[in-house]
């Protein structure tokens, strides 16, 4: 049964840089798409973006210009970081498996790391 | 962008009621519609894909339909522990999220 754990600092200043890792465990990481997903109270679900086996990545518009998501295979983990942070960054942030059906479509989900923005 | 509009945003229903979740979208998204419930303080469950695919392992009283612009998420007879909210997701365009609905158990 695949497990993905999130972790990472749940505290980060304005203008810094967010960074969370999410480890995989109990199935092949290079079969699917890796995504992260956030949730906050004010604007519900929004995807931030994915990662195939390959490297190639995909953002959301809106976040592209401060979001790189990066893996490392042999410790099958994917990363985040999230540049010059706001309160709009402050949610609850989800690694997720996607790719069994499209790009999006999540069937595990991390259970979540708490991330507040605040000086 | 694609905008998913779920109603109601709180429904309260009784153990064995028939209940309807409604999503709409901005602009077709053809059957490209998934929905999650999700419990408090958890991570949300893949109920149903492509509009009308039951996940394995969801129990049979979950069923989606629609295409195009508007999907509805029915469940056939309600448990108790079907208290959760329901989101839908298209992703059809990249993808976006409705903004959920609280269903609770009377």
């Amino acid at each position: 049964q695949v497990q993905l754990q999130e972790s990472g600092p749940g505290l980060v200043k304005p203008s810094e840089t967010l960074s969370l890792t999410c480890t995989v465990s109990g199935d092949s990481f290079t079969y699917y798409v890796w995504s992260w997903i956030r949730q906050s109270p004010g604007k519900g679900f929004e995807w931030i973006g994915y990662i195939a086996s390959s490297g190639h990545t995909s953002y959301n518009p809106s976040l592209k210009s401060r979001v790189t998501i990066s893996q490392d295979l042999s410790r099958k983990q994917l990363s985040l970081q999230v540049r010059s942070v706001t309160a709009a960054d402050a949610a609850v942030y989800y690694c997720a498996r996607t790719g069994f059906s499209g790009y999006y479509v999540v069937d595990h989900w991390g259970q979540g790391t708490l991330v507040a923005v605040t000086s | 962008d694609i905008q998913m509009t779920q109603s109601p945003s709180t429904l309260s229903a009784s153990v064995g009621d028939r209940v309807s979740i409604t999503c709409r979208a901005s602009q077709s998204v053809d059957t490209l519609l998934a929905w999650y419930q999700q419990k408090p303080g958890k991570p949300p469950n893949l109920l149903v894909y492509k509009a009308s695919t039951l996940q394995s392992g969801v129990p049979s009283r979950f069923n989606g339909s629609g295409s195009g612009t508007e999907f509805t998420l029915t469940i056939s007879s309600l448990q108790p522990d079907d208290s959760a909210t329901y989101h839908c997701q298209q992703y059809d365009t990249l993808t976006s999220f409705g903004q959920g609905t609280r269903l609770e158990i009377k």
